[in-house]
């Protein structure tokens, strides 16, 4: 059981707009910046988003984050193919003095 | 640009200790705003933070793990490490080194390729 919580779980049709769900706790995103994290099969995570809604150099703009209270979002627009990938949040928890991780969702291109 | 390449068995017998270590290239690791950090993802599932350390030696550990995790950091060879003792099969995992950056809220913005470490007899 993740201490942040996401839908297992994403799909949609290429061009279309997908959102992933992260949701937390006053102890963690509440208080804190989220970032997000992309990985393919077999490779290790891509740094994708930070502090809420900021993409690191070569990061298309496609991507974006939002936060709001305890909860975040990651919208992907104009889906593409190659987004197929499983997207993980994180956060600082204040309670539990660690970094914790949402369980992962996965995105499928139908 | 900053490289991180994970080193050490890819077998480690139940109840013995499972070593670790992350070479750092292309920077040094004694630079300050950076901390460098141990995470895993057990096969199939979701990632986990084990500890992050500081070039000085100031560590942080996830407290489900921070009875049998000991990482320890090593300036001259650019390299840091981690312990993790009385191994058991749930150790099962690949084992990531990663660099956690302030500037970037904090985050950690640079990954190594992973190693897979089997916990079996």
């Amino acid at each position: 059981q993740s201490v942040l919580t996401q839908p297992p779980s994403a799909s949609g049709t290429p061009g279309q707009r997908v959102t992933i769900s992260c949701s937390g706790t006053s102890s963690n995103i509440g208080t804190n910046n989220v970032n997000w994290y992309q990985q393919f099969p077999g490779t290790a995570p891509k740094f994708l988003i930070y502090s809420n809604n900021q993409r690191p150099s070569g990061v298309p703009d496609r991507f974006s984050g939002s936060k709001s209270g305890t909860s975040a979002s990651l919208a992907i627009s104009g889906l593409q193919s190659e987004d197929e990938a499983d997207y993980y949040c994180a956060a600082w928890d204040d309670s539990l003095n660690a970094w914790v991780f949402g369980g992962g969702t996965r995105v499928t291109v139908l | 640009q900053v490289q991180l390449q994970e080193s050490g068995p890819g077998l480690v017998k139940p109840s013995e200790t499972l070593s670790l270590t992350c070479t750092v290239s292309g920077g040094s690791i004694s630079r300050s705003n950076y901390y460098w950090v141990s995470i895993r993802q057990p096969p199939g599932k979701g990632l986990e933070w084990i500890g992050s350390i500081y070039y000085s030696g100031t560590t942080y550990y996830n407290p489900s793990l921070k009875s049998r995790v000991t990482m320890s950091v090593d300036t001259s060879k650019n390299q840091f490490s981690l312990r993790l003792r009385s191994v058991a099969a749930a150790d099962t995992a690949v084992y990531y080194c990663a660099r956690l950056a302030d500037y970037y809220g904090p985050g950690f913005d640079t990954w190594g390729q992973g190693i897979l470490v089997t916990v079996s007899p």
